[in-house]
């Protein structure tokens, strides 16, 4: 079974503090993991994916298979990076995503 | 870009109504899928679908239904509305997992 996990419903930092939302997973398998965001009023988006090993909007993510994390950081927080943050994990053939119950990202002035 | 269209961004029905949520794709992905999302929650998977006419359940299918009958659109139904499926609804789809979902703009379904 597949399981994502985001220990963190609130999370509340000031502009200019790091930031790191974490994320842990259960699979058997080999994972497929991402984060997305939704900013208020938005739709749910794409933010980075593992398999690319990209940094956007100054947030990375590494995959930690040892520890099965993939938590998600940011050096200097921006107070328009306020939003929800799902961590969602795939794998397998049936191309479902399982996600986290989210993380509710606030960054204060 | 992909667009994925909810045809309404705000429904309010009556308890044991028949309602339609209607999903609309501009790309021909194959894999579309329904999601409840709720406060505390996160996003529930409803149904997923990877073919035409071909539909899985999810992890709380109880109370809906899904028809897939075009590539492009997919929709959910609730037989007989409950309050307790006053949520808001999100399609997705997708070409495979490894390039992730893209969403549509959600409806907020209030069952009165």
């Amino acid at each position: 079974a597949q399981r994502v996990t985001q220990p963190e419903k609130l999370l509340s930092v000031f502009k200019g503090a790091p930031v790191e939302l974490k994320c842990n997973y259960s699979y058997s398998g080999s994972p497929e993991l991402f984060w997305y965001v939704q900013y208020s009023r938005q739709r749910l988006q794409l933010l980075l994916r593992h398999i690319s090993r990209e940094s956007i909007k100054g947030f990375t993510a590494d995959l930690n298979k040892g520890e099965t994390s993939f938590h998600l950081k940011k050096p200097f927080a921006q107070e328009e990076d306020s939003a929800m943050y799902y961590c969602a994990l795939g794998g397998g053939s049936n191309y479902k995503l399982t996600f986290g119950k989210g993380t509710l990202l606030t960054v204060n002035p | 870009d992909v667009k994925v269209t909810q045809s309404s961004r705000y429904l309010v029905k009556r308890t044991g109504e028949k309602v339609f949520l209607e999903c609309v794709q501009d790309m021909d992905h194959e894999n579309m899928f329904w999601y409840r999302q709720d406060p505390g929650l996160g996003l529930r998977l409803i149904y997923f679908s990877y073919d035409v006419k071909m539909k899985e359940k999810g992890d709380i299918p109880e109370g809906y239904s899904v028809s897939r009958e075009k590539k492009e659109r997919f929709s959910l139904i609730l037989e007989s509305a409950s309050t307790n499926q006053t949520s808001m609804y999100l399609c997705a789809n997708s070409r495979g997992v490894a390039g992730g979902y893209t969403f549509g703009s959600g409806t907020r379904l209030t069952v009165v």
